[in-house]
C-alpha cells in the first residue's frame, strides 16, 4: 500500500524566515496531495492541496510543489508568523478500490511540528 | 450546518469493554473515514466508507468494526478494548468532488485502562 514519509519531524524558525517541509510517497498511482495544519488540541484543517496534473500551487504565503518523477512534494511557508506554529501533515491518495468511484483513500505522513519564534 | 460531529469527546474504558464512537455529518458527503492519531505516528486510517452500505479496511483495522446504514452516520465500534487502543480518534468526510477536501470532526480522546 501507499507509504508517506515526512521530514523533518520538528522545525524551528525565526519569525519572518521561510519553512520547508518535504514528503515522499511510494505509490506512483497517487494523484492527490493535501496538506493539513493541526493546532494543539484541535482538528486537522486543510490548508492547501495539489493534484498530479499540476507542478506548483500557491496561496498567499504558502505554496506546494510536486515532483511526480521523484515522487516527492513539499510545503513552503514564507514570512513565517508565530500563528503558523502547529503540526503540519502531508498526505497522498489514489482511488481506493473498484467500489470507490471518485473516493481517494488518504494516507498521512507522521507530521512536522513547526515552531516560529518571535 | 454543523459539519462533522463526533461524540463523546472523552471516554475512559476498562480493558475488555466495548463501545461505539459516533460520527455524523450533515453535508451529504458520500465518503467518510475513521483515523486514529498517536504521538509521532500521524493519522492512521482505520476504516472508510464510500457510501451507505459500503465499507472497507484501512491501514489499522484490527479490533474495530464499522457500518454505514445511512449517508449521515458512520459509527466506529471497539469490540474488546485494549490499552493499545488508547488514542485520539478522528472522523472525516468528503464529497469527493473535487477530489479530496476532507473535513474532520473535533475528535474523541479515548483512554483504555
Amino acid at each position: 500500500g501507499e507509504n508517506v514519509e515526512q521530514h523533518p519531524s520538528t522545525l524551528s524558525v525565526q519569525e519572518g524566515d521561510s519553512a520547508v517541509i518535504k514528503c515522499t510517497y511510494s505509490d506512483s498511482a497517487s494523484n492527490y496531495f493535501p496538506w493539513y495544519k493541526q493546532e494543539l488540541g484541535k482538528r486537522p484543517q486543510l490548508i492547501i492541496d495539489i493534484r498530479s496534473n499540476v507542478g506548483e500551487k500557491k496561496d498567499q504565503r504558502i505554496a506546494v510543489t510536486l515532483n511526480k518523477t521523484a515522487k516527492h512534494f513539499s510545503l513552503h511557508i514564507t514570512e513565517t508568523q508565530p500563528e503558523d506554529s502547529a503540526v503540519y501533515f502531508c498526505a497522498a491518495s489514489k482511488p481506493a478500490s473498484m467500489f470507490s468511484g471518485g473516493y481517494n483513500k488518504l494516507i498521512f505522513g507522521a507530521g512536522t511540528r513547526l515552531a516560529v519564534h518571535p | 450546518n454543523a459539519g462533522v460531529t463526533q461524540t463523546p469527546k472523552f471516554q475512559v474504558l476498562k480493558t475488555g469493554q466495548s463501545m461505539t464512537l459516533q460520527c455524523a455529518q450533515d453535508m451529504n458527503h458520500e465518503y467518510m473515514s475513521w483515523y486514529r492519531q498517536d504521538p509521532g505516528m500521524g493519522l492512521r486510517l482505520i476504516h472508510y466508507s464510500v457510501g451507505a452500505g459500503i465499507t472497507d479496511q484501512g491501514e489499522v483495522p484490527n479490533g474495530y468494526n464499522v457500518s454505514r446504514s445511512t449517508t449521515e452516520d458512520f459509527p466506529l465500534r471497539l469490540l474488546s478494548a485494549a490499552p493499545s487502543q488508547t488514542s485520539v480518534y478522528f472522523c472525516a468526510s468528503s464529497s469527493g468532488v473535487p477530489l479530496g477536501g476532507y473535513t474532520f470532526g473535533s475528535g474523541t480522546r479515548l483512554t483504555v485502562v
